[in-house]
């Protein structure tokens, strides 16, 4: 089945300690990108990568990182939590520039 | 710069309504443009897409959406609103050139009244 998995779907964690939730795909896209979702502001992207070992910043990077070592994965990396990085996040990816882009499930994550 | 309004945070219609959804877009450039649903506690799934070919798109699950460039709206419908409808609901515009970024809109919560 073609599907865009996250892991883990729920993390609770505290200020500073660094977590890495990860993304892969199975439909060999060669577009991959990472967005939050929070209230009244819709999703908004973190980081996007072209290729392999392409990546660039979106719209609100400030806190993160990203990496893409492989076609399928593409990792989310938070060194030092805060806790207004406290969202729900989305990865997703996509074959070409007309195509639309397919969602993982997202992750909820909590900084306390 | 793209950007993405959608009118009506919320809206809520009686089961067998019309369903209408807003959304007025922004863009230099001839535009990509989406909508997306999200049940709850699901990731985003396409309902349709414009990509420059017919001006009325049909969608999944009875909608569709007409883009009409001298509006720049892209507005959703459906004829008859099912209880299964409720979500939330995303606009979503991208660029046909370079289209690294999908910009999305604050979103709509749809309710549907027995």
């Amino acid at each position: 089945e073609a599907q865009v998995t996250q892991n883990p779907r729920y993390l609770i964690t505290v200020t500073g300690k660094k977590l890495t939730v990860t993304c892969s795909q199975n439909m060999n896209h060669e577009y991959m990108s990472w967005y939050r979702q929070d209230p009244g502001l819709g999703l908004r992207q973190i980081y996007y990568s072209m290729n392999v070992e392409v990546t660039d910043k979106g719209d609100v990077p400030e806190g993160y990182k990203v990496s893409r070592k492989e076609k399928r994965n593409f990792p989310l990396i938070l060194e030092s939590p805060s806790p207004n990085q406290t969202s729900l996040y989305f990865c997703a990816s996509r074959f070409g520039t007309r195509d639309e882009q397919f969602f993982g499930p997202g992750t909820r994550l909590t900084v306390l | 710069a793209q950007s993405v309004t959608q009118l009506g945070s919320h809206v809520s219609v009686s089961e067998g309504a019309l369903v209408l959804l807003r959304c007025n877009y922004s863009s230099s450039v001839p535009p990509y443009l989406f909508w997306y649903v999200q049940y709850p506690n699901q990731g985003l799934q396409l309902l349709l897409k414009y990509t420059s070919a017919a001006t009325l798109v049909k969608g999944i699950n009875g909608f569709e959406a007409e883009f009409k460039k001298s509006e720049t709206s892209f507005h959703l419908t459906k004829p008859s609103a099912h209880m299964s409808d409720a979500a939330e609901y995303f606009c979503a515009v991208s660029e046909i050139q370079g289209a690294q970024k999908l910009v999305f809109g604050q979103g709509t919560r749809l309710t549907i009244n027995p």
